[in-house]
C-alpha cells in the first residue's frame, strides 16, 4: 500500500470555527510533512514530523497546530483561521526525514475560510 | 529560504516532440534533488531522487541529469504523449527541508 490518505477532501469553515485535517499512511514511513499550496505557487513546507516528533516548524502561526498521535497518523488542528489561510493543504510521508527518499503525497484538503 | 527557479513556466508541445526543462538552485548546502509530476486533480508523484553530481536517472521516456557544482538539473521527456501533460516540480533538499520550485506546466497537444 503506497497510499497517503487525507480527509476531508474539502472543508469550508468560518473564522471562529475549530476543525482538524487528518492524514494517514501505512507504509511504515517515519517522516511526515504538512504543506500549504496557494494557486499558482509551489507547495510551502509548514511542519515536519520525524519519528513522531516535531522537527521543523517553518514559522507557522499558532492558529495551525500539528499533532502526530502515532507513526501512521498526522493531524493539523485549525482554529481562528483567516481568509488568507484558504489553500490546498497537502500531507506527505517519506521513509525517513533525511531527504534521500521520495515523498508520497496525499490528494490534499481544499480549505476555504469564510 | 532557498531560491529555486524553474524554466520555462509553461510549455505547449505537439505529441511526439521531445522537450526539456531546467531547475536552478543554490549549489551550497545541497543534499538531494527531487523531481515530481503533478497532474490536475491528483497527488504529486515522485519521478526521481538524485544526490550525486553527474547523476543521471531514467524512467521510461523521462530522464533527468544533475549538476550540483553549478546548481542545476534538467528533466527530459522523449516523444511527449498527451498523458505527460502535468506540472513538473523540482525540490532541492538541504538535508531536512524541501524547497519546491514554481514548476513547469507542460501541455502535450495530440
Amino acid at each position: 500500500d503506497t497510499e497517503v490518505t487525507q480527509t476531508p477532501k474539502h472543508l469550508v469553515m468560518g473564522m471562529t470555527n475549530k476543525k482538524s485535517l487528518k492524514c494517514e499512511q501505512h507504509m511504515g514511513h517515519r517522516a511526515m510533512y504538512w504543506y500549504k499550496q496557494k494557486a499558482k505557487k509551489p507547495p510551502e513546507l509548514m511542519f515536519v514530523y520525524s519519528y513522531e516528533k516535531l522537527s521543523i516548524n517553518e514559522s507557522v502561526p499558532s492558529r495551525f497546530s500539528p499533532e502526530c498521535p502515532n507513526s501512521s497518523l498526522l493531524n493539523l488542528h485549525l482554529h481562528a483561521l483567516q481568509p488568507e489561510d484558504s489553500a490546498l493543504y497537502l500531507c506527505a510521508s517519506s521513509q525517513d526525514p533525511g531527504g534521500r527518499y521520495e515523498q508520497y503525497f496525499g490528494p490534499g484538503t481544499r480549505l476555504t475560510v469564510t | 529560504i532557498l531560491n529555486v527557479e524553474q524554466s520555462p513556466q509553461s510549455l505547449h508541445v505537439q505529441e511526439g516532440d521531445s522537450t526539456n526543462f531546467t531547475c536552478s538552485f543554490p549549489s551550497s548546502n545541497f543534499y538531494a534533488l527531487h523531481w515530481y509530476r503533478w497532474e490536475t486533480a491528483k497527488s504529486p508523484e515522485a519521478l526521481f531522487v538524485m544526490t550525486l553530481n553527474g547523476d543521471e536517472k531514467k524512467k521510461g521516456r523521462i530522464s533527468a541529469t544533475l549538476n550540483t557544482k553549478e546548481g542545476y538539473s534538467y528533466l527530459y521527456i522523449k516523444g511527449s504523449q498527451p498523458e505527460d501533460s502535468a506540472t513538473y516540480l523540482c525540490a532541492p533538499n538541504t538535508g531536512n527541508q524541501f524547497y519546491f520550485g514554481t514548476g513547469t506546466s507542460l501541455t502535450v497537444i495530440p
